[in-house]
Parts: structure tokens; C-alpha cells; sequence
């Protein structure tokens, strides 16, 4: 069935450091792949996306990679500061229209 | 332009009882997807509209249901409340319905049901 999974499910890092999450997708035909950060009482906030005809995107000190052979997809955090710190989302779409499948989260916390 | 908003924020209802919550797409946005978050099993697709038709289909029960209005805000409902209806909904609009376009969240409607 539609499974997206993501690890880790905490991450501490220290300020300065990268954070790499991890999300493995289940859906041949997932094409689209959004990250999305959510802080604490807030709404999810997209963050950055991928599609699966682009291996790579970068946006200032976050990147997105896809392996659509291995149905692997990463984000990167390099430069990590305190106010990275909150739970971050990957996703797929699956099906027709905007369907997304969520990982389960991880909690990314920056200590200073 | 405006973000997404849903209405209202916070609700308490008791068991059996049924609710109606709202949401309003950015302007343009003709899409809008319905989640429930809770605690034990994250983020899940309820449904989503596009030009007042539903799309998708997630895997809950008869009891919710939904609609989308000619100016694109949409609304949901959920019947004979459960204990584990108890979450955190949130909308999400999209400019088009065909899948792999941004979708930006509302900031949530939280039902407690007791």
C-alpha cells in the first residue's frame, strides 16, 4: 500500500552542524515530493519540494535529493541554527490529484 | 496575498454530537485538501476538492464528509462524534488539482471531543 517512511524520529545536532532526514517512499508513481516544518502550535510550512524529473534542489542552507531508483528522498540542513529546531515532515503524492502520504516526522533539535 | 485560513479554531464537542468546520483557500487556489493530525498517526488525507467535486478519497469512515462551494472554500463535516475524532484538522489549498503542485496549510481547526 501507500507508505512513506522517515528516520530518524529525533535528531539533536549542534548548532553550526548539518542534519541529514531520511524518507523512503513506497508509490512507483509518486512524482512529487514536498518537505514541510512545523513548529510548535503552528501550521505545517512548506519548505521545500522535489520533483522526480530533478535529482537535486538546494535553497540557501536546505537541499532536497531523490533517488527514484532506490524510491529514496533526503533533506539536508547545513549551518543548523536554534530556530531549525521543530518537527519536519516528508511526503508523496499518490493517486490522482494532491493526494500527499506524510512520514511520521522527525523532531529536530538544535542546541546552542 | 492571504494565507489559508479555517474557522473556527477551536472546538469542544461531546460524543454523538456532529461538527462543521471551515476553510478558505488563498485567493486563486481552486484545490483544497483536508487532513487529520493527531499524536498516534500523524498526518492522514481525509479528501480533497477541486472545482466543487471530490478527487480522493481517504481511508475514514462514512462519517466525514465534505464539500467544496463555487468560490473554492470548502467545508467538512464529521458526524456522531467519536472520543478519537479528537485532533487537530488542517486544509490545505492548492493552486490546480493535478497533482505535484504546492499545497499550503491552514493554520488548523482543533476538535476535542469529549
Amino acid at each position: 500500500g501507500e507508505n512513506v517512511e522517515q528516520h530518524p524520529s529525533t535528531l539533536s545536532v549542534q548548532e553550526g552542524d548539518s542534519a541529514v532526514i531520511k524518507c523512503t517512499y513506497s508509490d512507483s508513481a509518486s512524482n512529487y515530493f514536498p518537505w514541510y516544518k512545523q513548529e510548535l502550535g503552528k501550521r505545517p510550512q512548506l519548505i521545500i519540494d522535489i520533483r522526480s524529473n530533478v535529482g537535486e534542489k538546494k535553497d540557501q542552507r536546505i537541499a532536497v535529493t531523490l533517488n527514484k531508483t532506490a524510491k529514496h528522498f533526503s533533506l539536508h540542513i547545513t549551518e543548523t541554527q536554534p530556530e531549525d529546531s521543530a518537527v519536519y515532515f516528508c511526503a508523496a503524492n499518490v493517486e490522482y490529484g494532491n493526494k500527499l502520504v506524510f512520514g511520521a516526522g522527525t523532531i529536530l533539535r538544535v542546541k546552542s | 496575498k492571504a494565507g489559508v485560513t479555517q474557522t473556527p479554531r477551536y472546538l469542544i464537542k461531546t460524543r454523538g454530537q456532529q461538527v462543521t468546520l471551515s476553510c478558505s483557500p488563498i485567493s486563486g487556489h481552486r484545490s483544497v485538501s483536508w487532513y487529520q493530525q493527531t499524536p498516534g498517526q500523524g498526518l492522514q488525507f481525509l479528501f480533497e476538492y477541486f472545482s466543487e467535486t471530490q478527487r480522493n478519497k481517504g481511508n475514514f469512515p462514512g462519517r466525514f464528509s465534505g464539500r467544496q462551494f463555487s468560490n473554492s472554500r470548502s467545508e467538512m463535516n464529521v458526524s456522531t462524534l467519536e472520543l478519537g475524532d479528537s485532533a487537530l484538522y488542517l486544509c490545505a489549498s492548492s493552486l490546480v488539482g493535478g497533482g505535484g503542485y504546492e499545497q499550503y496549510f491552514g493554520p488548523g481547526t482543533r476538535l476535542t471531543v469529549t
